[in-house]
């Protein structure tokens, strides 16, 4: 356990709508990352936020924003979707900003857009 | 739990022997590599790391080796166990460091046969 933790885990919707992915990340760390992992492609970076702020910033589709909250919370949502928008979503979490090595990934939310 | 993947080359060996998996990076810019392990179900998991100033870099049970005049790249995991089963993929980053120029390969599937 990697003391990330996600949720939902499974997320089915359909084409158009909404949804809200959660991370908690693990306790004392100020970072957290989200990255997408479709069938058969590699990993792929999102956004990145360090204690509230956007520290980082990757292949976001501008339908997708995410943010950091007070407690350290982070949430990705995700807003008129595409079947391709169909994935595993993982978060991670670090205690630095720059710690390559130490990024700490939670299980992943799998959503499916019908 | 999630399946990644479905479509990764697959490297099948006995429990006990050796493994090597390779990776080919293709941005000659590339100077700090990362080796992810990826058990079904869960996120990726650092492994191991190597910066383009070294060829080798030993940990437990595992060894990078980096080859920088061909861009590639190799893991190897001594006394393969089945707990080793996973997918395994690496990383390449480019200088800063920020992780929007991460990018990562799609894997490899290692099955590992009692």
């Amino acid at each position: 356990d990697s003391g990330v933790t996600q949720t939902p885990k499974h997320l089915i919707t359909a084409t158009g709508q909404r949804v809200t992915l959660r991370c908690s990340p693990r306790s004392g760390d100020l970072s957290v990352y989200w990255y997408q992992q479709s069938l058969d492609q590699g990993l792929q970076f999102l956004i990145q936020y360090y204690n509230g702020e956007e520290r980082a910033k990757g292949n976001i589709l501008e339908r997708f924003s995410a943010q950091q909250f007070p407690d350290l919370h982070s949430e990705l949502n995700l807003s008129s979707l595409e079947l391709g928008d169909s994935a595993l979503y993982f978060c991670a979490s670090s205690v630095a900003s720059y710690t390559y090595n130490e990024q700490f990934f939670g299980p992943g939310t799998r959503l499916t857009v019908l | 739990g999630e399946s990644v993947g479905l479509h990764l080359p697959t490297l099948s060996v006995q429990e006990g022997d050796n493994s090597i998996i390779n990776c080919a990076y293709s941005n000659s810019a590339s100077d700090y590599f990362i080796w992810y392990k990826q058990e079904s179900g869960k996120g990726p998991q650092f492994i191991i790391d190597i910066r383009s100033n070294m060829d080798k870099r030993q940990g437990q049970r595992v060894t990078v080796l980096l080859n920088k005049t061909v861009k590639h790249l190799s893991l190897q995991i001594a006394a393969t166990q089945p707990g080793d089963s996973a997918v395994y993929f690496c990383a390449e980053a480019t200088p800063p460091y920020n992780f929007n120029k991460f990018y990562f390969g799609s894997g490899t599937k290692l099955n590992v046969k009692p």
